[in-house]
């Protein structure tokens, strides 16, 4: 059964930094990859997917993450982060040969930003 | 394009009683998708439409949920009787399915509705 594991609760860095959330997959092909981000009070918002092609992916809000087959991971990255940045991150994968229609979701990882 | 809404926002019950969600997908979204999400965790799939076809039922949906699509545009999610146990926030998203082969569609979400039952 395909899983996703995001390692880390939460996770806090200060503005200005880099930060890295990493996404790992349980999956026997290669699954399609999403970032949702989810701030208090608001739904969920894509920042970036994978489907095919190059592996190293950019989305919105200055976010990027590589899609790396050998290790299952698809790491979510921005160099530095703004206090705006403050949300839940939720990886996600879908099921090309099933249909890509149930997206299975790691549990979130919570980012906190320090002035 | 004014995005996925959903209706109310908030939503406070007894045990025992009926409550009913609306979502309003994005116009030209031929599918819908509903989602449960409980505190600290990320959503877990309930069901799916193809236009007014339910395609997909997840073991989640127990008897006491049912959802509807009459038309093919809004859809309602209903649960009977409710349990303290339902407490939880129901997302609802849509997306552009194009033609047979295709599968790349993005599913974008409403806000959500939050459940609570005394």
């Amino acid at each position: 059964a395909q899983s996703v594991t995001q390692p880390d609760i939460h996770i806090t860095v200060s503005e200005g930094a880099s930060l890295e959330l990493r996404c790992n997959y349980s999956y026997g092909a290669t699954p399609y990859l999403f970032w949702y981000v989810q701030s208090p009070g608001q739904g969920l918002q894509l920042l970036l997917k994978y489907f095919s092609g190059d592996t190293l992916v950019q989305g919105i809000k200055g976010f990027e993450a590589e899609f790396k087959r050998s290790q299952s991971s698809f790491n979510l990255r921005k160099p530095s982060v703004h206090w705006s940045d403050a949300a839940e991150y939720f990886c996600a994968v879908g099921d090309p040969a099933g249909g890509n229609y149930q997206l299975i979701w790691g549990a979130g990882t919570k980012l906190i930003i320090k002035p | 394009d004014t995005g996925v809404s959903q209706n109310p926002r908030h939503k406070i019950t007894k045990r025992g009683q009926n409550v009913t969600f609306r979502c309003d997908p994005i116009s030209e979204h031929n599918r819908l998708y509903w989602y449960r999400q409980t505190l600290g965790q990320g959503p877990e799939f309930l069901t799916y439409f193809q236009n007014e076809a339910q395609l997909e039922k997840s073991r989640l949906l127990s008897d006491r949920f049912s959802a509807e699509r009459p038309k093919g545009s809004f859809s309602t999610l209903e649960i009977q009787r409710t349990e303290q146990g339902d407490s939880a926030m129901y997302l609802c998203a849509s997306s552009l399915r194009r033609g047979l082969a295709g599968n790349t569609d993005t599913q974008y979400f409403g806000p959500g509705t939050r459940l609570t039952v005394l």
